[in-house]
């Protein structure tokens, strides 16, 4: 069956240090793959996408980057967190009409 | 550019109501609209979806949405509400021919009264 996994679930952070979340999916090959960002009180903001390895796309300019070293591995990182980095970070695939969504990691930046 | 509006950012209803949440899309192409419900610290799930086969499309959990393109409008409607229902729902709207560019609305919290 095809899966998507997120981790970790939630994760505090203090200000400048690095990030790093993971998302793997299984039961499939060569899925699109995407990074949401929610913040409190607010939709989805589509922070990444890929459709392969190696092939980001960027949505918004930020202080986040994302990496596909394999087809089923995507990893959304950044260098120096910002206190504006706190949300909830949503990694999906994408079937045939319409997306699967992992569990989610809420990020807190102190 | 597609886009999703939902009226409403909070919509309360009692236990037993009927639940209406409104989404109003716009697409210069014939779209695929989708809704997603979202608990508490988790992903979101996919309700339902329309693809351009019949215009009333039934979810799970006895939600159902009407493809209206006339009002271009899929707004989301349970008959009887239950208190599991409570949870944030999203409207999305993608290109049929492309698939990488789901756009989401600002979500509507559903809260249920006993």
């Amino acid at each position: 069956s095809q899966t998507i996994h997120q981790w970790p679930a939630t994760l505090v952070q203090p200000v400048g240090s690095p990030l790093s979340l993971e998302c793997t999916v299984e039961g499939t090959s060569n899925p699109n793959l995407y990074w949401y960002r929610q913040a409190a009180g607010r939709g989805l903001q589509l922070l990444f996408y890929s459709v392969g390895i190696g092939q980001i796309s960027s949505e918004v300019p930020q202080n986040l980057s994302a990496s596909r070293p394999q087809d089923r591995q995507f990893i959304l990182s950044s260098k120096k967190l910002l206190l504006s980095d706190s949300g909830f970070y949503l990694c999906a695939w994408s079937v045939a009409h319409g997306y699967t969504f992992g569990s989610g990691t809420r990020l807190t930046v102190v | 550019a597609q886009s999703v509006t939902q009226l409403g950012s909070h919509v309360s209803v009692s236990e037993g109501a009927l639940v209406l949440l409104r989404c109003n899309y716009s697409s210069s192409v014939p779209p695929y609209l989708f809704w997603y419900v979202q608990y508490p610290n988790q992903g979101l799930q996919l309700l339902l979806k329309y693809t351009s086969a019949a215009t009333l499309v039934k979810g799970i959990n006895g939600f159902e949405a009407e493809f209206k393109k006339s009002e271009t409008s899929f707004h989301l409607t349970k008959p009887s509400a239950h208190m599991s229902d409570a949870a944030e729902y999203f409207c999305a709207v993608s290109d049929r021919r492309n698939n990488n560019d789901m756009r989401f609305g600002a979500g509507t919290r559903l809260t249920v009264k006993p």
